[in-house]
């Protein structure tokens, strides 16, 4: 089974400070997407990683992919109290079924002024 | 505008009893999926569907059933057998295509009376 492991599980930062987010995956892969959860609602999609060395950017956020390592990023940029909620990455094996994503635990994110 | 419906947002179940979680989507997507989140956790795949009349256990199959007779359409129900049902129940629906990211819904709420 698809091992996904999150790193930090929680993390709690100063406006205006930089930070990254970790999502290690345990098979093969070159399909990998990002989704924000805020508390009580659904999830909502951020990026979507098709690729080695794919790079997406939206505003503060920023994300890669390393199929090699089996890594991917999310930093943050000069953070701001908007960007607290959950953040989950979810990888696509590429033996599995056509769609089916694992997800990580998720990374709870609170930014303080 | 497209989208994914769930209902009811809070629903409680009594011992012994099934309830039906609805979920129906307006987005011509092929694929759906049916979540279970736990505080803390990730999202874990209870069943997902690729065709009509069509579907697949996940994970957590165990005390839950599905039925596909509509594209739109993919209730889940909560069996008597799943002991622990107290949890956020997450549809999400997608293309058939590993570029596409997972649309969800606004979910459900499950507890226990």
């Amino acid at each position: 089974e698809l091992k996904v492991e999150q790193n930090p599980l929680f993390l709690s930062m100063q406006e205006g400070k930089n930070y990254t987010i970790y999502c290690n995956y345990s098979t093969t892969s070159d399909r990998l997407y990002w989704y924000r959860q805020d508390p009580g609602k659904s999830l909502e999609s951020l990026f979507v990683l098709l690729s080695n060395g794919a790079v997406k950017q939206e505003g503060r956020l920023m994300a890669s992919l390393d199929t090699k390592a089996r890594l991917s990023t999310l930093h943050i940029t000069a953070a701001v109290h908007d960007l607290s909620a959950t953040y989950f990455c979810a990888v696509d094996s590429r033996g599995s079924t056509l769609g089916r994503l694992y997800f990580g635990r998720g990374t709870q994110l609170t930014v303080w002024p | 505008d497209g989208g994914i419906t769930q209902s009811p947002k809070y629903l409680f179940r009594k011992e012994g009893q099934n309830v039906t979680l609805s979920c129906e989507q307006n987005l011509n997507h092929d694929a759906m999926y049916w979540y279970r989140q736990d505080p803390g956790q990730g999202l874990r795949l209870i069943y997902y569907s690729q065709i009509v009349n069509d579907f697949q256990k996940g994970d957590i199959a165990e005390g839950y059933s599905v039925s596909r007779e509509k594209k739109e359409s993919f209730p889940l129900t909560v069996t008597s057998a799943q002991k622990n049902p107290t949890a956020f129940y997450l549809c999400a629906s997608s293309l058939l295509d590993r570029s596409a990211s997972q649309h969800f819904g606004d979910g459900t709420r499950l507890s226990i009376l």
